[in-house]
């Protein structure tokens, strides 16, 4: 079955980067866009980006730009999300999703999220 | 950028019907995703482009949208039904776009 498994809980101060891991299985890592969505304690999902894994292109949202940086290693099925110059509002879950859409047909504004991984916990503190 | 809002709970008693919305500005003219986030876990898919469902989603769970509101519907609620509720669009203007969120309750 598809499974995305995520990499374990990160504490980082204030000014630190992190890199999350995101490893697929059960289907062609390279087939579909890979999304990355954030949650902050108690509060909503808020959606940073995605990669293609094919070709490596990406496309964040405007908050996130010249903070983030996602990469994938397409000989371990794997996406990263690194986020630079943490401060302690970017303390959340992080998580990668699927997205519906085979990359060979192209982008498409109506497609979704599925499977999502089990989150990664950053917790941003001095 | 675009906003999508959601009431911030809805209580339902057992065997009866939840009804979630989600307003946007003519969100009727674009696809609709709803996810179900159970405390500590991770989100998952529940209805996808309006009113389609994965499969292993029962169907009690459905979905519509027309003008400026989506709604998903929950037919004879369970108490696994319990959940935190999310609505998705994309939007030209800023990407991905979730609604706040809903807290279904189950009395």
């Amino acid at each position: 079955q598809v499974q995305l498994v995520q990499s374990g809980a990160e504490m980082k101060k204030p000014g630190d980067s992190v890199k999350v891991s995101c490893k697929a299985s059960g289907y062609t890592f390279t087939g579909n866009y890979m999304h990355w969505v954030r949650q902050a304690p108690g509060q909503g999902l808020e959606w940073m980006g995605w990669i293609n894994p094919d070709s490596g292109d990406t496309n964040y949202a405007q908050k996130f730009q010249g903070r983030v940086t996602m990469t994938r290693d397409t000989s371990i099925s794997t996406a990263y999300m690194e986020l630079s110059r943490l401060k302690s509002d970017d303390t959340a879950v992080y998580y990668c999703a699927r997205d519906s859409s085979l990359v060979g047909l192209g982008f498409s504004p109506s497609n979704w999220f599925d499977p999502w991984g089990q989150g990664t916990l950053v917790t941003v503190s001095s | 950028s675009y906003v999508l809002t959601q009431p911030p709970s809805v209580s339902v008693a057992p065997g009866k019907t939840a009804r979630i919305t989600c307003g946007g500005d003519n969100i009727g003219s674009k696809s609709v995703h709803w996810y179900q986030q159970k405390p500590g876990q991770a989100p998952v898919l529940v209805i996808y482009s309006d009113y389609d469902r994965p499969s292993g989603i029962p169907e009690r769970f459905s979905g519509s949208n027309s003008g400026n509101t989506a709604t998903l519907t929950i037919s004879r609620v369970e108490a696994g039904d319990e959940a935190d509720y999310y609505c998705q669009v994309w939007d030209s203007s800023g990407g991905y776009v979730f609604g706040t969120g809903t807290k279904v309750t189950v009395l």
